[in-house]
């Protein structure tokens, strides 16, 4: 069983809809998560940090942890065109050092359809 | 601002020959620097990461090696590219002590 389970998708909704990205992960030692939107060919860029369960706001963007059924959840709001890309989740534990051991999931290749 | 480069962008090379990416970030001091390979359709995999000069942490092994000369200059190597090693490299650093992880640009590998 792989430490960070993730839809790969694709997944494909109309400009406008609400979005629901989701991992699912085995390691009660994860403390922090984070989501990253890949574009095509490009370096991951991050959008979302959390370390406690809850949520998370950042504009059209919503972080869900929920540590008691180690469930995290993305949500994007009035989706836009701009939205398609990759979106991957990522956590890790508390690391030795201060290094920070990031465990990626699959990620979910979305399109937002105009 | 801190910013993060990689270069080349793009590589081809033949197996068997050597290799030597570079990444350095600006902007701040004494960052924790890692390397992660992405295969197509995957998810990232990290391969180093170093906490300072010099201090290198390997995840899995393989073909390839991984040096910090300098405290914002991280390096990966091969001394002989298998086709496997093809893939997006990418490079990314933290805060000494911090959690949020940013990542380059990548460089796209291609061994034939």
């Amino acid at each position: 069983q792989k430490e960070v389970e993730q839809d790969p998708g694709p997944l494909s909704v109309p400009e406008g809809a609400i979005v629901s990205l989701n991992c699912t992960y085995s390691n009660s030692a994860f403390q922090y998560f984070m989501w990253y939107r890949q574009y095509s060919r490009k370096g991951p860029e991050l959008l979302m940090y959390t370390y406690s369960s809850g949520n998370k706001e950042d504009g059209r963007f919503t972080a869900q942890v929920d540590k008691s059924s180690k469930y995290i959840s993305l949500f994007i709001r009035d989706s836009q065109p701009s939205d398609s890309a990759t979106y991957l989740c990522a956590m890790s534990a508390v690391g030795v050092q201060g290094a920070q051991k990031l465990v990626f999931g699959q990620g979910t290749r979305l399109t937002i359809n105009p | 601002s801190q910013t993060i480069h990689q270069w080349p962008a793009t590589l081809v090379q033949p197996v068997g020959s050597p290799l030597s990416l570079e990444c350095t970030v600006e902007g701040t001091s004494n960052p924790n620097l890692y390397w992660y390979r992405q295969a197509a359709g995957r998810g990232l995999q990290l391969l180093f990461y170093s906490v300072g000069i010099g201090q290198i942490s390997s995840e899995v092994p393989q073909n390839l090696s991984a040096s910090r000369p300098q405290d914002r200059q991280f390096i990966l190597s091969s001394k002989k590219l298998l086709l496997s090693d093809s893939g997006f490299y990418l490079c990314a650093w933290t805060r000494e002590f911090g959690n949020e992880q940013f990542f380059g640009p990548g460089t796209r590998l291609t061994v034939l």
